[in-house]
């Protein structure tokens, strides 16, 4: 079957860096995407990766292993505005998104 | 990045009655749109997949006649959820995506309240 596994939640505090893992197991791979959710909102696209490495983008790079079937979001400088969910998602052979649970991230100042 | 549309934002209906959420791409043709439903603290759960023109298709476990959808043009889809029930209750999203290989735009979210 088709698994995408990240943490439920994760705390960290305000100007820190946090990282938040992806790893995944799917029926092809067309490329695996970040998104992030606040509370009572649609995501909102923040990352792409369909080669292996590291894409930096502001505050935010990604960072994916295809061989090792593993993802991260790296979060730096850490903002209390940052506080919400990040969702793990991979992009299959049908170019569906499978989604994982999403990491509930929470800001201490 | 391109705009999705969803609407209505929130909507509060009685038990027994139908209610429909729309979902425009507003600057891209969809070939494909995706409708959503989220319940709280959960992850998205693909309800259907609707190619422009054609039927959509359904996820397991989604029943297509309490969900209509339709996707009569490239820039326009619907959700109808029919004889709605308080466990109907969630959070509607859609997505749109131009092409096949190409990233999906989500929408605002349509909050759906049966009393």
């Amino acid at each position: 079957g088709q698994n995408i596994d990240q943490p439920t939640e994760m705390t960290a505090t305000e100007g820190a860096i946090v990282q938040i893992n992806c790893t995944y197991q799917t029926s092809g791979f067309n490329g695996l995407f970040w998104y992030q959710q606040h509370a009572g909102e649609a995501p909102t696209f923040l990352s792409y990766n369909v080669l292996d490495g590291l894409e930096e983008k502001g505050r935010f790079s990604s960072f994916l292993s295809r061989s090792k079937g593993y993802s991260y979001l790296l979060l730096k400088e850490l903002q209390m505005k940052d506080s919400a969910s990040y969702l793990c998602a991979v992009m299959d052979s049908n170019y569906q998104l499978i989604w994982g649970a999403g990491t509930k991230l929470i800001i201490k100042p | 990045g391109a705009v999705v549309s969803q609407h209505p934002s929130w909507v509060i209906c009685k038990s027994g009655t139908s209610v429909k959420i729309e979902c425009r791409s507003l600057d891209f043709q969809a070939t494909t749109m995706f409708w959503y439903r989220q319940f709280p603290k959960q992850s998205l759960m693909l309800m259907a997949t609707s190619n422009e023109g054609s039927k959509a298709t359904y996820e397991q476990g989604v029943e297509k006649d309490k969900f209509l959808i339709n996707h009569a043009s490239l820039t326009l889809s619907t959700l109808t959820v029919t004889s709605a029930h308080p466990e109907d209750s969630s959070f509607y999203i859609c997505s749109a995506r131009a092409t096949s290989d190409t990233e999906a735009f989500f929408g605002q979210g349509t909050r759906l309240t049966v009393v």
